[in-house]
């Protein structure tokens, strides 16, 4: 299985400052038609998983412009230029493209 | 609006067996992959199985593989994941999430949960 492994594991941030997670995987999420093949969830308190971003970079619909991701590979950035106070909860990167697909660990988000 | 309703959970015996329902509206439900994904209390993400719009391809997480089936009624728009020999690691709310119309690509919407509970 490919091991998805996020760094840090919980992040505690004051509101308006920046934020950023890493994603490391164990193989590579390119795929032949060019796309890589990397989310990112955020599972907010008592919710369920929401998409923020698709192959790597892409914003969902409706994910304010604060969240941007990046990266290539095995190795991807999830970064929140100023963090506000709906933005806590876990994230979570998921790789989807070899079976069975797999999730990081998750990251923490906490307001200060 | 796209919409995904779990039902079925509860909380049964080592052993016994459960069936889990997603009902969804909103789309064409039969040009969708759809997946079920796991979380244990207190843990991450799992994912568990997919399956394709017209039923006829699946895939599971070796853990539930020849355990757990998952199918699809594209009449009813409804997936269902049966679960049979179940233990105590599959205490989990099981999600189920709408795949993109080819097979690869992202998850959206999530539904709100079903909470399997295996204990006796």
């Amino acid at each position: 299985d490919v091991v998805m492994t996020q760094t840090p594991l919980s992040l505690s941030v004051t509101p308006g400052q920046p934020a950023s997670i890493s994603c490391k995987s164990s193989q590579s999420l390119l795929h032949s038609d060019g796309k890589t093949y990397l989310y990112w969830y955020l599972q907010k308190p008592g919710q369920s998983p929401q998409l923020l971003i698709y192959e790597v970079s892409n914003r969902f619909s409706g994910v304010p412009d604060r969240f941007s991701g990046s990266g290539s590979g095995t190795d991807f950035t999830l970064k929140i230029s100023r963090v506000e106070a709906e933005d806590v909860g876990v994230y979570y990167c998921m790789q989807g493209l070899h079976l069975p697909y797999t999730f990081g660990q998750g990251t923490k988000l906490e307001i200060k | 609006e796209v919409q995904l309703v779990e039902s079925g959970g509860g909380s049964v015996q080592p052993g016994e067996s459960l069936r889990l329902s997603c009902a969804a509206s909103g789309f064409t439900f039969s040009s969708y992959w759809m997946h079920w994904v796991r979380q244990a209390p207190g843990k991450g993400l799992v994912w568990v199985s997919r399956i394709g719009g017209d039923g006829s391809s699946t895939n599971y997480a070796d853990s539930v593989k020849g355990r757990f089936t998952i199918s699809r009624d594209n009449a009813k728009n409804t997936m269902y994941l049966q679960m049979s020999s179940l233990r105590a690691e599959d205490t989990a709310v099981y999600y189920c999430a709408r795949g993109q119309r080819g097979v690869l690509g992202w998850f959206d919407p999530w539904g709100q949960g079903t909470l399997v509970t295996v204990s006796s």
